[in-house]
Order: C-alpha cells, then structure tokens, then sequence
C-alpha cells in the first residue's frame, strides 16, 4: 500500500485538459512543498516533470503544471497530446522519518 | 551533462546480499549540496523509494526497509554503492539510482535500470 493515495486511472481526449490527484497526510503533502510528480512510459525510466509543487524542470512543456491544497496535490496536464500516454506517479517529502513517498500511479489514456 | 548508470547482478538467490553500483558523471558529490537516491519498481508495480545519501554524508532509509539497507558514496570514483541483505524473491524489481535536485527529494536524473531477479 502507497502512503500517497492517486486513482489508478484516468482518461482525456486530444487537446482536453485532466487532471490528476495526490492524497496524501499532514505529515507529508500537506506539511512540505516537497511534492514532485514523475511521467513513465512503458519500458523506460521515470522523467520529472513537476517538483517543489509547481515548478517545471527545463524542457517540460508548460502544458503540465502542478498545485497543492491541504494534503492534497494535483497535476493538470493541459492540451492533452498523445504523447502524454503513460503512467504519472506523485511524490512528496515525508518529514525526517520518510524521505521520500510515492503514490501509487495514475495510467493517462489519451483517447 | 548529468548521467547515471547501475551496475550489478541481474540473478540473486534467496537471502544474498544484493550489492548495485550507480557510477555517475557530470556532477560531484564533493560538492554541497549534491545527492544520489535509489528507487526501485516490481514489474507492474509502483515506484518505491530506498534510499538516499549526500554531499555531506547525510543518509535517509525507507523505513520499511532500513534494516536491510546501507548506501555509501566514493568520490574519488562518482560511485554511490547500494546495499540490500536477505534478498527475497518479492524484491525482484528494476532497481534505479537518480540525482536530485537540492534541497529537496525529487529526482531529475535518472540512470536507465538494472533489472535484479531473485531466485534459486
């Protein structure tokens, strides 16, 4: 079981925006800015594209953005591209006893 | 340009010891604020977070795995060595190393995987 809870799913057509939960504690999400989120195609490694909540690595296209309420955070991925197809993981710092949490992943299915 | 590589065996048997090299370039961990962390991920499976060392020897372990982990770094080589005891066939998985970006813990480059296999 994840500490970060993500729907296991979610779907948009091209050019569509969606976007994508984060569910985590007061203790981690909600405590730091500290959330990052990481893009997975199939057979590759992960590619940050959204750390310290809301900024963009250099390269990422500024259709992928991040924001945090609470102890919940969110990826929106604008315009949606078929190229956006894949597995979109969160995580945030957990506070001294737990580095780093991830999620448990959301598949992006561009329809 | 940042790059990172894991080494080690791709086969293990129940309860060795795993040991993975990530040899890296392109940064240095004698300079502060530079870290490497390790991730691994079962076939099918979700991302999990292992462990993490920096530039000023600071060390981080999940917590459900702490007993069985150690990380160390050579600076003179840009190695950072994972350790893993009592290997279980559960921990078959791709095991990553990856540089994070200070101060935080999100990673920005990623080596590309060593699949680690366990079993007699």
């Amino acid at each position: 079981q994840s500490a970060l809870t993500q729907p296991p799913s979610a779907s948009g057509s091209p050019g569509q925006s969606v976007t994508i939960s984060c569910t985590g504690t007061s203790s981690d999400v909600g405590a730091f800015n500290f959330v990052s989120w990481y893009q997975q195609r199939p057979g590759e490694a992960p590619k940050l594209m959204i750390y310290e909540v809301t900024k963009r690595p250099s390269g990422v296209p500024n259709r992928f953005s991040g924001s945090k309420s609470g102890n919940t955070a969110s990826l929106t991925v604008s315009g949606l591209q078929a190229e956006d197809e894949a597995d979109y993981y969160c995580s945030s710092h957990g506070g001294s006893n737990n580095w780093k949490v991830f999620g448990g992943g959301t598949k992006l299915t561009v329809l | 340009q940042i790059t990172l590589q894991e080494s080690g065996p791709t086969l293990v048997k129940p309860t060795q010891t795993l040991t993975l090299t990530c040899t890296f370039s392109g940064f240095s961990l004698a300079t502060g604020g530079m870290g490497v962390g390790w991730v691994r991920q079962p076939p099918g499976k979700a991302l999990e977070w292992l462990a993490f060392i920096s530039s000023n020897d600071d060390l981080r372990y999940s917590p459900s795995l702490k007993s069985r982990l150690t990380i160390t770094k050579d600076t003179s080589k840009n190695q950072v060595v994972l350790t893993m005891t009592n290997m279980d066939p559960v921990d078959t998985a791709t095991y990553y190393c990856a540089h994070r970006i200070p101060p935080g813990p999100s990673f920005d480059y990623w080596g590309q995987g060593a699949l680690v296999t366990v079993s007699s």
